[in-house]
């Protein structure tokens, strides 16, 4: 198994651009989240899914757009980047909906400039 | 919304020391879990533990839930513990979201 992979591992966008960070398991885990690091701040969640086609927002939603299609992909979307969404973004996958042992992929470091 | 208090925020270590971590939830939590985020980002979750105690080679932990808190003990530290430990917890009734602390950044040195 791969586990939980992410794509790209570093991203440079300007100010209004548009972008898609992968996500992807092939552990068949029903529960994905996508979590912000900021330096000082610890982790934040953005969005979970509980399954396909079931999202809600965590702590930090605003500026971000999720989706689940399928078990298996989770992709977080910026319409219009901001520097504020300048961070280290992870994404986490558990086996059951009802939140058991987190895996997290290696990580998407993004910088809006 | 829920606090996740951990100390020490920064600890030194000797190679071969022991060390004790502690998490407080301002909350009643549950599947609460211990991870550790080595120097070059990656994070690895060490527990799974909503309650009692588990061991894992020279880690182990204790959650007693009805006292909102968790401990990680490192015993034999080495330079390859070096990193950020983060507690993690879910409120009661508080939906499908875990909620992180700060983090105590450990550094092991010979």
């Amino acid at each position: 198994n791969a586990g939980v992979t992410q794509t790209p591992k570093f991203q440079v966008l300007k100010t209004g651009q548009s972008m898609t960070l992968q996500c992807a398991q092939d552990m068949n885990h029903e529960y994905m989240s996508w979590y912000r690091q900021d330096p000082g701040m610890g982790l934040r969640l953005i969005h979970y899914s509980v399954g396909a086609g079931i999202t809600d927002q965590g702590e930090v939603p605003n500026g971000y757009n999720v989706s689940r299609s399928t078990t298996e992909d989770f992709p977080l979307r910026l319409l219009s980047a901001a520097p504020s969404q300048t961070s280290v973004y992870f994404c986490a996958s558990s086996h059951t909906r009802l939140l058991g042992e987190q895996y997290f992929g290696p990580g998407t470091r993004l910088t809006v400039t | 919304g829920i606090q996740v208090e951990q100390s020490p925020p920064d600890l030194i270590l000797q190679e071969g020391a022991n060390s004790t971590l502690r998490c407080n939830f301002s909350d009643s939590v549950n599947n609460l879990q211990w991870f550790h985020q080595n120097p070059w980002g990656q994070l690895i979750n060490l527990f799974y533990i909503p309650s009692g105690t588990k061991q894992n080679g020279r880690l182990s932990a204790t959650t007693v839930a009805t006292e909102r808190y968790s401990l990680l003990y490192i015993s034999s530290s080495q330079t390859t513990d070096s990193g950020v430990y983060f507690c993690a917890g879910r409120v009661t009734g508080g939906g499908n979201k875990l909620t992180f602390g700060t983090g105590t950044q450990l550094k092991v040195e010979l």
